[in-house]
Formats: C-alpha cells, sequence, structure tokens
C-alpha cells in the first residue's frame, strides 16, 4: 500500500510569513509529486509539480523534494489571506493514478 | 480554452435511485480519471480510463458502480441503487497523453443521497 501522509493541521501563519507544508511518503518506487490547492466546496487546482530531487521555484511557490529521505515539501513566500486553503499532497508511484494525503488546512492570519 | 467540465454539479438521489455523472476532459486530454472526496477525507482514486478501454479500476467497489469512456460523448461514472455511504464529492480529471500524471481536475460532482 503506497501511502501519502500529511499534518492535517491547521497550521495559522501571519501574512507576509513562510508557510512550510510537509508530506512523506511510503513507497521509494516514486516518480513524481504534485501539490494541489483546494479552497472550501471546490476542486482541486494544481499548483505545483516536483520529478526529481531539489527545489523547484515558481513565484512565491517552492516544492522540494528528497527521495532518500521519502518527503516533499511545499514553502510559501509572502503568505497572503487568498492562499488559506487546504494544500493536498499527491504521488505518482509509477501507475498513473495519484495517491493524495489527507490534506493540510491553512490560516493566513492577516 | 475550456477545462474540464462534468455535470451535473449538485445531484440528489434516494436510496436505490441511479445515479450518472458525466465528465468531459480537457479537449485533446484522452486519459481519464474518476476520484471520490468523502467529507473532511483525501482524494481516493476510483478508475482510470482512456477511450474505449478502462486501464484501472482497483479503486471501483466492487459492486454497483461502472465507468465508461465511449469513443464519442463524455466520460460516465454511474452508481447503481444508491446509499447514503455514497453521499461524496466525485471528481474528474483528464490528462495529456505525454503527461498521464499531470491530472487536471473539473469542479466535481456533489451527490446527495436521502
Amino acid at each position: 500500500q503506497k501511502e501519502v501522509e500529511q499534518n492535517s493541521g491547521p497550521l495559522s501563519v501571519p501574512e507576509g510569513a513562510i508557510a512550510s507544508l510537509n508530506c512523506t511518503y511510503s513507497d521509494r518506487v516514486s516518480q513524481s509529486f504534485f501539490w494541489y490547492r483546494q479552497y472550501s466546496g471546490k476542486s482541486p487546482e494544481l499548483i505545483m509539480s516536483i520529478y526529481s530531487n531539489g527545489d523547484k521555484e515558481d513565484g512565491r511557490f517552492t516544492a522540494q523534494l528528497n527521495k532518500a529521505s521519502q518527503y516533499v515539501s511545499l514553502l510559501i513566500r509572502d503568505s497572503q489571506p487568498s492562499d488559506s486553503a487546504t494544500y493536498l499532497c499527491a504521488g505518482n508511484f509509477g501507475n498513473e493514478k495519484l495517491t493524495f494525503g489527507t490534506g493540510t488546512r491553512l490560516t493566513i492570519i492577516p | 480554452n475550456a477545462g474540464v467540465m462534468q455535470n451535473p454539479r449538485h445531484l440528489v438521489r434516494r436510496r436505490g435511485q441511479e445515479a450518472r455523472l458525466r465528465c468531459s476532459p480537457v479537449k485533446g486530454h484522452s486519459h481519464v480519471y474518476w476520484y471520490r472526496q468523502l467529507p473532511e477525507e483525501g482524494l481516493k482514486f476510483m478508475v482510470y480510463l482512456q477511450k474505449e478501454n478502462i486501464i484501472d479500476e482497483s479503486g471501483m467497489p466492487k459492486e454497483r458502480f461502472s465507468a465508461e469512456f465511449p469513443k464519442e460523448g463524455p466520460s460516465i461514472l454511474r452508481i447503481q441503487q444508491v446509499v447514503r455511504g455514497d453521499s461524496a464529492a466525485y471528481f474528474c480529471a483528464s490528462s495529456p497523453r505525454e503527461h498521464t500524471d499531470t491530472q487536471y481536475f473539473g469542479p466535481g460532482t456533489r451527490l446527495t443521497v436521502l
């Protein structure tokens, strides 16, 4: 069973600070990882994908992948109230379907 | 560019009725996935389809649930004889052939079983 685990939170971060979201997984045969943002009552929105070890930056978002330690993280710089949402970590373990964590609820405090 | 479209957005059924959920993928995408999200839970994979083929249905309940993606028209997720435990948000995602793991989600269908 390939598991993806996240701290469910809630995680509260002051506006303008860095939000750090973490995810671990239980299978070494990982292909790629994805971060989705989901507002309450809405569908998941893809915000980052990462395929290889290291950092990947896109605007205020940085995804980090460490396959040896089996974790992936998402950093959100200069957090805004509009970043308040549930963030879902998902992994593709070579079989096309995505395995999701339960999500971390993030609240940005103005 | 139209994204993934799903309809209906909200569906109410009484126990024992049938629910039929539709998904039109992003234009040019040939891979469709269905996921279910129960209240306060993460998304769970149900089925992966390509045109006219079911590739992986390992997440589908063995009974009452079926899915298809015909040559023409949308993908359909069908739930027969619904029960209250089927109440959930059902999301469809699609991906292009060359990056099958980059999946884009539709707005979902929220099924309520009375």
